[in-house]
């Protein structure tokens, strides 16, 4: 079974600082897809970045970017000049290809201070 | 659109009652799914359905019952309900199971059970 872990349970920065949040995977498939999710207060779930295995490229969706290591089972998430907007839960997620479900981290708790 | 529609947004139940969560969704969406989001965790799988008159079990079916028997509907049964069960639950929907297409989400409702 694949496993997701957040290592991080809470980060705080300052507004238009850089943060880093860590997650790791543990699976034997060749082929899925890792995502980060992010919950604001509202609850709603929001996609922020997809990365899929088979593409070396690290995925990118303007201040948000992603450290793809794939040998190393890493996907961390870079938010670059991070905004109070930016205060939410992170979940990192793994869905294997076919298998018609996402398997989440723990998450991360990100305040961004003014 | 209105994307995903859950209802009711709150409920508080008593040990031992049933209820349905009712989700909705206005995309022409194939797959459907019913996670829960404990306090402080990540999201759970409870069932998810490939279509009309279709559901399989997820991660934790314990307690609950689905039924898809439209392609926009995915009501959640909860019998006899526990407080293990007290949980914010998502429906979510996507066009295929594969990790190519985005889950979009509804709000999420908050069930208490005391």
């Amino acid at each position: 079974a694949q496993t997701v872990t957040q290592s991080q349970p809470e980060m705080s920065v300052q507004e238009a600082e850089t943060v880093t949040l860590s997650c790791t995977y543990d699976t034997s498939e060749n082929n899925y897809y890792l995502f980060w999710y992010k919950q604001p207060p509202s609850r709603q779930m929001i996609l922020v970045i997809r990365q899929e295995a088979y593409k070396q490229q690290n995925a990118t969706e303007n201040r948000f970017s992603v450290n793809f290591q794939k040998a190393a089972k890493s996907f961390s998430l870079k938010i670059s000049d991070s905004q109070l907007g930016d205060t939410a839960m992170y979940f990192c997620a793994f869905m294997k290809q076919g298998a018609q479900k996402l398997v989440f981290g723990q998450g991360t708790r990100l305040t961004i201070n003014p | 659109n209105a994307g995903v529609t859950q209802t009711p947004k709150f409920r508080i139940l008593k040990i031992g009652q049933s209820m349905t969560l009712q989700c909705t969704q206005d995309m022409n969406h194939n797959y459907m799914y019913w996670y829960r989001q404990d306090p402080g965790m990540g999201l759970k799988l409870i069932y998810y359905s490939v279509g009309a008159g279709i559901t399989d079990k997820g991660e934790v079916p314990n307690g609950y019952n689905v039924s898809r028997s439209t392609t926009e509907d995915f009501p959640l049964r909860l019998e006899l309900a526990a407080p293990s069960q007290t949980s914010v639950y998502f429906c979510a929907s996507s066009m295929t199971g594969s990790g190519a297409n985005v889950l979009t989400f509804g709000a999420g409702s908050r069930l208490t059970v005391l």
